[in-house]
């Protein structure tokens, strides 16, 4: 069974800095890879899907990288903002039974101080 | 319209009553999700249904019962439930099951729930 680890459990950084959030994955034959961000409270937001052919996605401020071979994903976030501050969730996206699964990992929870 | 939206936003309920729990989408998706959050925890998928029927029970006590009455909604019915089962209700929703750019998973806000 596919397993998801996230490291840091929480991270704390100033305003302005750029940081990297790291997501780890047991099965080399992963099948996507997908960030979400969660506010406190509230549902989950899918930031980017890296699907399993592809290497990296962007969007805005985020870039997020796949490497199958070493088992992992790295979000990246440029020039971090207080409005960041949120729990990251890495997950392992699949088809199955006709449905879209996910295979979560403990998040990362991220606070950008002013 | 990307939303996907559950009502109630809180639901404190005691260990005999019978409550539900809603959720209603617009975007013609055909798959539907309840996952259920703990503090500090990522989500744990509970049911899912495949147009309209019921694909995946992961092993939930039957005092939670699922409902699809059409392809826009999905219930929760909640029914001698125990104080460990407080909790974030999530309801998601997706097109169907192929992950794809541009076809992903849409959650709600969530129902919260406690029960005394």
């Amino acid at each position: 069974k596919q397993e998801v680890t996230q490291i840091p459990a929480a991270l704390s950084v100033p305003e302005g800095e750029n940081l990297v959030l790291n997501c780890s994955f047991t099965d080399s034959a992963i099948y996507n890879l997908q960030w979400f961000r969660q506010d406190p409270g509230k549902g989950l937001t899918s930031l980017l899907l890296i699907q399993s052919s592809q290497r990296e996605q962007t969007s805005g401020r985020l870039n997020a990288s796949l490497d199958k071979s070493s088992g992992r994903s790295t979000l990246y976030i440029a020039a971090s903002q207080p409005g960041d501050s949120a729990t990251y969730l890495c997950a392992n996206a699949y088809s199955g039974a006709g449905s879209y699964q996910l295979t979560f990992g403990k998040g990362t929870k991220l606070s950008v101080i002013p | 319209d990307t939303e996907v939206t559950q009502t109630p936003k809180h639901l404190v309920m005691g260990m005999t009553n019978k409550k539900s729990l809603k959720c209603e989408q617009h975007m013609g998706h055909r798959a539907m999700y309840w996952y259920k959050q703990k503090a500090k925890k990522p989500p744990e998928l509970m049911f899912v249904y495949s147009y309209e029927k019921l694909s995946i029970n992961e092993s939930v006590p039957s005092r939670f019962s699922p409902e699809c009455p059409n392809s826009s909604l999905l219930n929760l019915h909640l029914h001698a439930l125990q104080p460990e089962d407080s909790a974030l209700y999530l309801c998601a929703s997706s097109r169907g099951g192929l992950v794809l750019s541009g076809n992903t998973i849409y959650f709600g806000e969530g129902s919260w729930l406690t029960v005394v």
